[in-house]
C-alpha cells in the first residue's frame, strides 16, 4: 500500500537558519504530494502541493519539488522564523478522484531566537 | 461557517460507553473524510463518504466504528463500547471533488474532537 516516510523530529533550529525536512513516498501510479502544517493549537493546514512530476509547490517561503526519480517530496525554507514553530506532515493522495490522505509520522520544529 | 466544525471540541468517557463525534463539512463540498491523530499511530485515515457513492470504510479499526452522512452533509462517527486504545484526536475534512488531469482534492480540516476513554 501507499505509504509516507519522514524525518523524525523535533528539528531545533536557531531564526533565520536554513530548513530541510525530508520525505520520501512509496504509491502506485502518480500521486499528488502535500505538506500540511499544523501550529500549537490549531487544525491542520495545507502549506503546499504538487500534482506532477518536477512540480514545485511554494508558500510562505515554503519549497517542495516533486521528484519522481528519488521518490522524494523534501520541504526546504531559506530562513526560518520563530512563527514557523509548528509540525509538519508530508502526505500524498491518489490524483484525479476523491482519495484519502496518506501522511507521515509528522515533524515538529521548533525555531528558537 | 466558513470552515468546516467539529462538535464536541472535547469528549470524556468511560470505557465501555458509547460516543458519537459530529463533523459539518464546507458547504458545497461533496467529499467527507475522518482521520485518527493518537501519539502510538500519528494521522490515520478511517473513512470517506463521496457524494452518493458506497463510503470507503477500509481505515476503520475495528466494527466498533461506523460512520454516516445524512443527505450529503453532516457526519457522525460513532464509537461503540469505546476502549482506552481509542482516545485520540479525531479530524474531519471535507474536499471540492475535482477531476481529470492535474487535478487534486485540497482537503479542509477541522479542529477535531478530542475523545479521552478513562
Amino acid at each position: 500500500g501507499d505509504s509516507v516516510t519522514q524525518m523524525e523530529g523535533p528539528v531545533t533550529l536557531s531564526e533565520e537558519a536554513f530548513l530541510t525536512i525530508n520525505c520520501t513516498y512509496t504509491a502506485t501510479g502518480y500521486p499528488s504530494l502535500f505538506w500540511y502544517v499544523q501550529y500549537p493549537g490549531e487544525g491542520l493546514q495545507l502549506l503546499l502541493k504538487a500534482t506532477k512530476a518536477d512540480d514545485k509547490g511554494s508558500n510562505k517561503g515554503f519549497e517542495a519539488t516533486y521528484r519522481k526519480e528519488t521518490t522524494s517530496f523534501h520541504l526546504e525554507k531559506g530562513s526560518v522564523q520563530v512563527s514557523d514553530s509548528a509540525v509538519y506532515f508530508c502526505a500524498l493522495s491518489a490524483t484525479g478522484t476523491a482519495s484519502k490522505l496518506t501522511f507521515g509520522t509528522g515533524t515538529r520544529l521548533q525555531v528558537t531566537l | 461557517g466558513a470552515g468546516v466544525s467539529q462538535s464536541p471540541s472535547n469528549k470524556v468517557t468511560e470505557k465501555g460507553k458509547d460516543v458519537e463525534l459530529r463533523c459539518d463539512p464546507i458547504s458545497g463540498h461533496t467529499a467527507l473524510y475522518w482521520y485518527r491523530q493518537s501519539l502510538g499511530q500519528g494521522l490515520e485515515f478511517l473513512i470517506y463518504f463521496q457524494g452518493n457513492s458506497a463510503p470507503d470504510k477500509s481505515g476503520l479499526p475495528s466494527d466498533r466504528f461506523s460512520a454516516e452522512r445524512t443527505g450529503g452533509s453532516v457526519s457522525t462517527l460513532t464509537i461503540q463500547r469505546t476502549q482506552q486504545e481509542d482516545s485520540a484526536v479525531y479530524l474531519c475534512a471535507s474536499s471540492l471533488v475535482a477531476s481529470g488531469r492535474g487535478a487534486y482534492n485540497e482537503q479542509f480540516f477541522g479542529p477535531g474532537t478530542r475523545l479521552t476513554v478513562l
